[in-house]
């Protein structure tokens, strides 16, 4: 079975652009969950996805969003984005609730 | 709300040799699971070992074993025979059946082993 895959992954952005992440869980697995790692403030949780319905979101200001298609693969979305929104964003995909998390490789956002 | 403390941020250990990390959690739920990650260099997540709460008995995996307290919060892992592949960053985290795949992850303790 093939991982989980998160495309780009590395992105370069200016202040006040925006920016969508994508992520591909694996085959079957219908939760996505999203998490921000920052030196500073860790591994955070964004936002999870379960049958495109969202589920659960984490503190994180209105310019983070996020959906999920049919076939399970999601996309997040920042707005306006401010240089405290350089991070890692790592995607994780599992079976159901209590399953393990299966993380993909991550994706660099570097905000200039 | 859940909270995840890794009071280690650093911890070294010879090859070969048995180190613990060190984990506490907090949480009002009676019905959650407790994991260990490992983050080596290429920032790849990886799973190391799960726990569930009910169960009394605790986890192993091959060298990795945990020793959870319940009543404590208390959620440590042991990694014997220490390798050289086993450096990397190590975060604990909690997780709640009931809210969502959301996983409470603490700070992380960066391991290093010595050959």
């Amino acid at each position: 079975k093939a991982g989980v895959t998160q495309t780009p992954r590395y992105l370069i952005k200016t202040r006040g652009q925006q920016v969508t992440l994508s992520c591909s869980p694996i085959s079957g697995h219908r939760s996505v969950s999203w998490y921000q790692q920052t030196p500073g403030q860790g591994l955070q949780f964004l936002f999870e996805y379960f049958s495109e319905t969202q589920r659960n979101k984490g503190n994180f200001p209105g310019r983070f969003s996020g959906r999920q298609f049919s076939n399970s693969r999601s996309e997040m979305n920042v707005s306006t984005l401010e240089l405290g929104d350089s991070a890692l964003y790592l995607c994780a995909s599992s079976s159901g609730t209590g399953s393990e998390q299966f993380f993909g490789p991550g994706t660099r956002l570097t905000v200039l | 709300a859940q909270t995840v403390t890794q009071s280690q941020p650093e911890m070294s250990v010879q090859e070969a040799e048995t180190v613990t990390l060190s984990c506490t959690y907090d949480t009002s739920e009676s019905d959650y699971y407790l994991f260990w990650y490992k983050q080596p260099p290429s920032r790849q997540m990886i799973l190391v070992i799960r726990q569930e709460a009910y169960k009394q008995q605790n986890a192993t995996e091959n060298r990795f074993s945990v020793n959870f307290q319940k009543a404590a919060k208390s959620f440590s892992l042991k990694i014997s025979d220490s390798q050289l592949g086993d450096a990397a960053m190590y975060f604990c985290a909690h997780y709640l059946g009931n809210a969502g795949n959301m996983l409470t992850f603490g700070g992380g303790t960066r391991l290093m082993v010595k050959p």
